[in-house]
């Protein structure tokens, strides 16, 4: 498998776009995470998927932030409008929670190489 | 709520020596996953060792082995024989265990501690 992927990688925009980030997770898994990496916040757990169904999304910044996931190998997080404080690195990750061993590591969370975006 | 607390923001280490990088968690929780992360400049998250909490045994991933201290509530991670490719930053991070329901939890993060290995 080619592991968790993320795209695009970099993403530079301007305040008040809106901006679509993507996320390929690991053929077997069900769960799905995003988590956003800052230096002030470290990183943080945005919202969470379990078969495709949000989880906990109480790490949501606020309305402009949404996230779906509409199958098991794709899911979106949007922000509309984007701010310069959104301006970080998004990482996806996905993780396995049943016995199967050869599908992966029980509960091991892999990340995606993540998005870094800029708002200017 | 968890909070994960690494202490040291940066460390630095000759090559071929041993470094330990401490970290501590407060939880209510009895049943608990606790992880070493790395972050090289890459930016990639690769799990370094992962500790069961109802587990006293102490996890082993070759040259990188944790010190758990369960009623401390400490998790360190110490790496033997550094090497210059260690060099990046360490994230400590806490799961519940959802096992009996078969499912899964968030991690919670430290905030990272830069690690330089030198030659």
């Amino acid at each position: 498998d080619a592991g968790v992927i993320q795209s695009p990688r970099h993403e530079v925009t301007e305040m008040g776009q809106e901006v679509t980030l993507r996320c390929k997770p690991i053929s077997g898994h069900d769960y799905l995470f995003w988590y956003r990496q800052t230096m002030m916040r470290g990183l943080e757990l945005l919202i969470y998927f379990n078969n495709n169904v949000p989880i906990d999304d109480s790490g949501m910044p606020e309305d402009r932030f949404s996230a779906k996931m509409p199958n098991a190998s794709f899911s979106t997080l949007k922000i509309q409008p984007s701010e310069p404080r959104d301006s970080a690195v998004y990482f996806c990750a996905s993780s396995y929670s049943g016995t199967l061993t050869w599908i992966s590591s029980y509960n091991e969370q892999f990340f995606g190489p993540g998005t870094r975006l800029t708002v200017l | 709520a968890q909070t994960v607390t690494q202490s040291q923001p940066e460390m630095s280490v000759q090559e071929a020596e041993t470094v330990t990088l401490s970290c501590t968690y407060d939880t209510s929780e009895s049943n608990y996953y606790l992880f070493w992360y790395k972050q090289p400049p890459s930016r990639q998250m690769i799990l370094v060792i992962r500790q069961e909490a109802y587990k006293q045994q102490n996890a082993t991933e070759n040259r990188f082995s944790v010190n758990f201290q369960k009623a401390a509530k400490s998790f360190s991670l110490k790496i033997s024989d550094s090497q210059l490719g260690d060099t990046a930053m360490y994230f400590c991070a806490f799961m519940k265990n959802e096992a009996t329901q078969g499912g899964s939890e968030k991690l919670v993060f430290g905030k990272g501690m830069k690690l330089t290995v030198n030659p």
